[in-house]
């Protein structure tokens, strides 16, 4: 079992639609939670960065951490056709030690928002 | 822009050749992290630095070698080359190492390597 499970879609909404992007997640020692965005060809840009539980906001982007089902999601709020790319969750531990070290990634879902 | 910056942007070299890729983290940042991503692939840790020191080593190949210097840029060596190796290769740095606050990474615009 892989320790980050991420669909990898493609995924396909119309445009102003409410888009919903998750995460599984197999070490109940992650704390530190990541979302990026990656446009094809392009460095991956972060969108959301959440410590622990809870969610958290940016404009029309939020992010939820549910650590007692190790679910995360985003979701994205009156897409939009520029919207449209890979988006990837990573995560890693609080301990600072040997392969904790290392951020943990999904393999990315690919969105497509219509217009 | 992220702050972090990339050179070359492109790359094409013949199989069996080494180049070297050079990365600059934000100003600021003490941690720097390489990554392989090939055509239609997710991203492939290879390894980490902190401050000069070498902190944790993702699937690298013994061909593939790195360092980080003083004035905390990063230059990753990929020797022998083959035509698998052909892929885009990112650099991104954060201020403190995974598993610690402030440990968010930031992305370069990458190297396209084009092996022949």
């Amino acid at each position: 079992q892989k320790e980050v499970e991420q669909d990898p879609g493609p995924l396909s909404v119309p445009e102003g639609a409410i888009v919903s992007l998750n995460c599984t997640y197999s070490n109940s020692a992650f704390q530190y939670f990541m979302w990026y965005r990656q446009y094809s060809r392009k460095g991956p840009e972060l969108l959301m960065y959440t410590y622990s539980s809870g969610n958290k906001e940016d404009g029309r982007f939020t992010a939820q951490v549910d650590k007692s089902s190790k679910y995360i999601s985003l979701f994205i709020r009156d897409s939009q056709p520029s919207d449209s790319a890979t988006y990837l969750c990573a995560m890693s531990s609080l301990y600072n030690a040997g392969n904790n070290r290392k951020l943990i990634w999904g393999l990315g879902t690919s969105l497509a928002v219509n217009p | 822009d992220s702050g972090v910056t990339q050179t070359p942007k492109h790359l094409i070299t013949a199989t069996g050749q080494r180049v070297t890729l050079r990365c600059s983290p934000r100003s600021g940042d003490l941690s720097v992290y390489w990554y392989q991503q090939s055509l239609d692939q997710g991203l492939q840790f290879l390894i980490q630095y902190y401050n000069g020191e070498e902190r944790a080593k993702g699937n690298i190949l013994e061909r593939f070698s790195a360092q980080q210097f003083p004035d905390l840029h990063s230059e990753l060596n990929l020797s022998s080359l083959e035509l698998g190796d052909s892929a885009l290769y990112f650099c991104a740095s954060s201020v403190a190492e995974t598993g610690t606050g402030r440990s968010e990474q930031y992305f370069g615009p990458g190297t396209r390597l084009t092996v022949t």
